[in-house]
């Protein structure tokens, strides 16, 4: 199985900032990877897919980038919506996988 | 509107059985894999099974494989959870969630239901 690893798991930002996560797989999975951003009580939604192509509806602050084995999502000007958890996930192959959440705090 | 309702949760005893579904509107059910991931308390969130738009594949995680059976029903738009042998660990909420990509999958998951939660406990 492929595993996903995120970092940092809790990243504490100011709104304005820009912020980045890392997520890194244990092998090569191209560009098969996405994004998802989970709200306490609320189902995740998806932010960015195949590494970098962003979601219909999904504002442009958010951007992904990377292939292979590492991967980062930023977030530009960071609002006060965006403070939530989130997820990177592989589909290189099964069992699909997700990493194990960043959660993004008001600082 | 693309929806999607999770239904059928509850406590259950270890060793028990119980059979979720998800009823999905606003788009053409039978074009479109649905995937089940589930989250337990305060954790992440894990990849459960997968179904084919046409219910021929079948893809499951290690940790449920041989307990929890996948299936839909594309006349009813529904899809099926089948879960026995449940354990203390299945305790989670269950979500189905619908890929991005129609006819052929691209196996990232665009719409979410609200989740049900699945409590094993005795």
């Amino acid at each position: 199985d492929i595993q996903m690893t995120q970092s940092p798991s809790t990243l504490s930002a100011f709104v304005g900032d820009r912020v980045t996560i890392t997520c890194r797989a244990s092998e090569s999975i191209d560009t098969w990877l996405a994004w998802y951003q989970q709200k306490p009580g609320k189902a995740p939604k998806l932010l960015i897919y195949k590494a970098s192509s962003l979601q219909s509806g999904v504002p442009s602050r958010f951007s992904g980038s990377g292939s292979g084995t590492e991967f980062t999502l930023t977030i530009n000007s960071l609002q006060p919506d965006d403070f939530a958890t989130f997820y990177c996930q592989q589909y290189q192959s099964f069992p699909l996988t997700f990493g194990g959440g960043t959660k993004v705090e008001i600082k | 509107e693309v929806q999607l309702v999770e239904s059928g949760g509850g406590l259950v005893l270890p060793g028990g059985s119980l059979r979720l579904s998800c009823a999905a509107s606003g788009f053409t059910f039978s074009d479109y894999a649905i995937n089940w991931v589930r989250q337990a308390p305060g954790k992440g969130l894990e990849w459960v099974a997968y179904i084919s738009s046409d219910g021929y594949r079948k893809y499951y995680a290690d940790s449920v494989k041989g307990r929890f059976t996948i299936s839909r029903d594309n006349a009813k738009n529904s899809l099926f959870l089948e879960m026995n042998s449940l354990r203390v660990e299945d305790t989670a909420v269950y979500y189905c969630a619908r890929d991005r990509c129609s006819r052929a999958a691209c196996y990232n998951l665009a719409y979410w239901g609200q989740g049900t939660l699945i409590t094993v406990s005795s």
